[in-house]
């Protein structure tokens, strides 16, 4: 089973506009990171935000993190067509450190 | 540092052969673990462990095997490969509670 559920599946946008997925998780967390990850490559670490914290920024990145609810999101902002990927959210559980659980992905596509 | 190394990057089996897939990192974690990724899905994960000498099992361990004695190294096993094993395979470190590095991924075919 997976733990994180990501929405929506696809999200096309144009160059300059904003990029909004959401993660829905099911078990309390010790974190959550978030992934981005190119056709047919690996995974790029975006960002990891704990359980403590409610907002991390990095770059054009802005993650948040609402446990009350067990949802995080991402915000890429001015997107550029080098941000077409598949964005993944992956937690952490409490008492199961390092044992990630994945959602299926955000598909972005990004036109010029 | 080279981070999380996998080889090799493509392989094609033919059912019922076994091969190991071969993982190391150079960043002292003693976090290591092995996921799998279908096409359209996120990863799942195979085994992992904790330490050298330590190892459990994740969500999909049937047909694999592992074991773990130096931090460095985590190779994992197929021992007797099924079509239902054709994924793209991925290696990951860290420290504890700590950000996951992933290799690059083996892509493996079995026919």
């Amino acid at each position: 089973s997976q733990q994180g559920e990501e929405d929506p599946q696809a999200l096309s946008i144009q160059e300059g506009e904003n990029a909004t997925m959401n993660c829905s998780y099911k078990t309390s967390i010790n974190n959550l990171q978030w992934y981005r990850q190119n056709s047919g490559r690996g995974l790029v670490h975006l960002i990891l935000i704990r359980s403590n914290e409610r907002e991390k920024h990095s770059g054009r990145l802005r993650v948040t993190l609402d446990t009350s609810k067990k949802s995080s999101s991402l915000l890429i902002t001015a997107s550029r067509a080098a941000d077409t990927a598949s964005y993944f959210c992956a937690t952490d559980a409490v008492l199961s450190w390092g044992k990630l659980q994945f959602g299926a992905g955000t598909q972005v596509v990004v036109t010029p | 540092n080279a981070g999380v190394t996998q080889t090799p990057k493509f392989q094609v089996l033919k059912t019922g052969q076994s091969m190991t897939l071969q993982c190391a990192q150079d960043m002292n974690h003693e976090y290591m673990s092995w996921y799998r990724q279908d096409p359209g899905m996120g990863l799942r994960l195979i085994h992992y462990s904790v330490g050298a000498g330590i190892t459990d099992q994740g969500e999909v361990p049937n047909g694999y095997n592992v074991s773990r004695s130096t931090t460095e190294d985590f190779p994992l096993r197929l021992l007797s490969a099924a079509p239902s094993q054709t994924s793209v395979y991925f290696c990951a470190s860290s420290l504890r509670g700590d950000t996951q590095y992933f290799g690059p991924g083996t892509r493996l075919t079995v026919l």
